[in-house]
């Protein structure tokens, strides 16, 4: 099972929207509304933002949406703060019962 | 609060075998699927293995598929991760994530597995 495709980076002034892509296959993301994003902050374990495509758990801020159109994911950050600044990871369930992350993306705050 | 929290890691010789524990809390730990997620240093996140609440089906990545081993015990909301076959690819930050339907919603503070001679 291969890894899910994220850019590297994205970057954005404070105050911007910016948003971040993820791309699988017809196996996992394109089959399934099982789409979840995780936030990561250096030397700490991933934090939920986004399950199943597009909602929330309660305590995370409205400025992240999810979407998906057919094999690709998408996670949007709006009204960018500096405290965005970490790692960002995708992830799907497979056809076969597993699941699947994304290759992370690095979101710098200019 | 829910929590989890491994255990077991450490250094192992290239070829060698280790057991990850993962204890839980807060919850009802019987009626949650649990997954072993790894981080290489520096790396992303790659899923390890999952399994069942009541332990009667495992999942694993395919690049631990027949070295790895998971299992649970209800009884005492313990999770093991039996690792074998050891390769300095698997070096990483091992987590134990509790499995809320399609995704994690908790995760532990991880445990290193560092694999070299």
């Amino acid at each position: 099972q291969s890894a899910l495709t994220q850019p590297a980076s994205v970057s954005g002034s404070p105050g911007q929207s910016i948003t971040i892509s993820c791309t699988g296959t017809s196996s996992d993301i394109g089959g399934y509304n099982y789409v979840s994003w995780y936030q990561q902050t250096p030397g700490k374990a991933p934090k939920l933002i986004i399950y199943e495509v597009s909602d929330r758990p309660s305590g995370v801020s409205d400025r992240f949406s999810g979407s998906k159109s057919g094999n690709t994911a998408s996670l949007t950050i709006s009204g960018l703060q500096a405290e965005d600044e970490a790692d960002y990871y995708c992830n799907s369930y497979t056809n076969r019962g597993t699941r699947v992350f994304g290759t992370g993306t690095k979101v710098t705050v200019l | 609060e829910v929590q989890l929290v491994e255990s077991g890691g450490g250094l192992v010789q290239p070829g060698g075998s280790l057991r990850l524990s993962c204890v839980a809390s807060g919850f009802s730990f019987q009626f949650y699927a649990i997954q072993w997620v790894r981080q290489a240093p520096g790396k992303g996140l790659e899923y390890v293995s999952a399994i069942s609440d009541n332990g009667d089906r495992a999942l694993y990545g395919d690049s631990v598929k027949g070295r790895f081993t998971t299992s649970r015990d209800n009884s005492k909301n313990m999770v093991y991760l039996q690792m074998g076959s050891l390769r300095p690819e698997d070096t990483a930050v091992y987590y134990c994530a509790r499995e809320a339907d399609w995704y994690v919603d908790h995760w532990g503070q991880g445990t290193l597995v560092t694999v070299s001679s």
